[in-house]
């Protein structure tokens, strides 16, 4: 089945540094793709839609700033959490869906990136 | 805007018998998917089973089925004969057509199900 790749699983690093978090859709194209912020024993909460080649549509509440993501080929988005704080840690998850205009085509799920700021 | 609500925070079930997770939506969509997705401690979404708003016929795939109530808005997920490598939480997700080709999911809060040897 198709396959999600995300990296790194685990980051732990100082305050003010800048984290990037790749997602890799491994034997689909994925037009659009999902970065989801998970908070513990809470709900996955979408943090911005992007699809291939244009910039990514934010959720309300989402400093685009702060959370600079970057779709630029059919099976690669990157997150960069800048200047990272604290209060930035969470689990982040990415997704991606190939195709367009349909619905059918299921969502998958890259295993999530633990990210502990100091 | 669409909302998924799960009703039980947490249940338990004995392993081999039958549990049934309770998932409602409010929508003003008439064509939309519906969604059950599980997180077991891993932390990996994996996709359980899912329905289309305009088949009638419930989905079902192996253990799961679900009980899909259009006019009511209701959307549970049976499974039976438990096993304990179904022990996760399992989330409701509705999807609708964002526009302009785009689709988006909307989570519910989440069930957490253990299965007790």
């Amino acid at each position: 089945g198709a396959v999600v790749s995300q990296h790194p699983s685990r980051v732990i690093c100082k305050s003010g540094t800048s984290v990037k978090i790749e997602c890799r859709s491994l034997d689909f194209q994925a037009t659009t793709m999902f970065w989801y912020r998970q908070f513990p024993k809470q709900s996955l909460m979408l943090m911005a839609t992007s699809n291939e080649g244009s910039k990514a549509t934010y959720e309300q509440g989402v400093e685009k700033d702060k959370f600079l993501i970057n779709h630029a080929s059919l099976t690669l988005s990157t997150l960069t959490v800048t200047s990272a704080h604290p209060e930035d840690s969470s689990f982040y998850i990415c997704s991606a869906r190939g195709g367009t205009g349909s619905g059918n085509q299921p969502q998958h799920f890259g295993d999530g990136t633990r990210l502990s700021i100091l | 805007a669409q909302t998924v609500t799960q009703s039980q925070p947490e249940m338990s079930v004995q392993e081999a018998e039958t549990v049934t997770l309770s998932c409602t939506y409010d929508t003003s969509e008439n064509n939309y998917y519906l969604f059950w997705y599980k997180q077991p401690p891993s932390r990996q979404m994996i996709l359980v089973i899912r329905q289309e708003a305009y088949k009638q016929q419930n989905a079902t795939e192996n253990r799961f089925s679900v009980n899909f109530q259009k006019a009511a808005k209701s959307f549970s997920l049976k499974i039976s004969d438990s096993q304990l490598g179904d022990t996760a939480m399992y989330f409701c997700a509705f999807m609708k057509h964002a526009g302009a080709g785009s689709y988006q999911l909307t989570f519910g809060k989440g069930t957490k199900l253990s299965v007790i040897p």
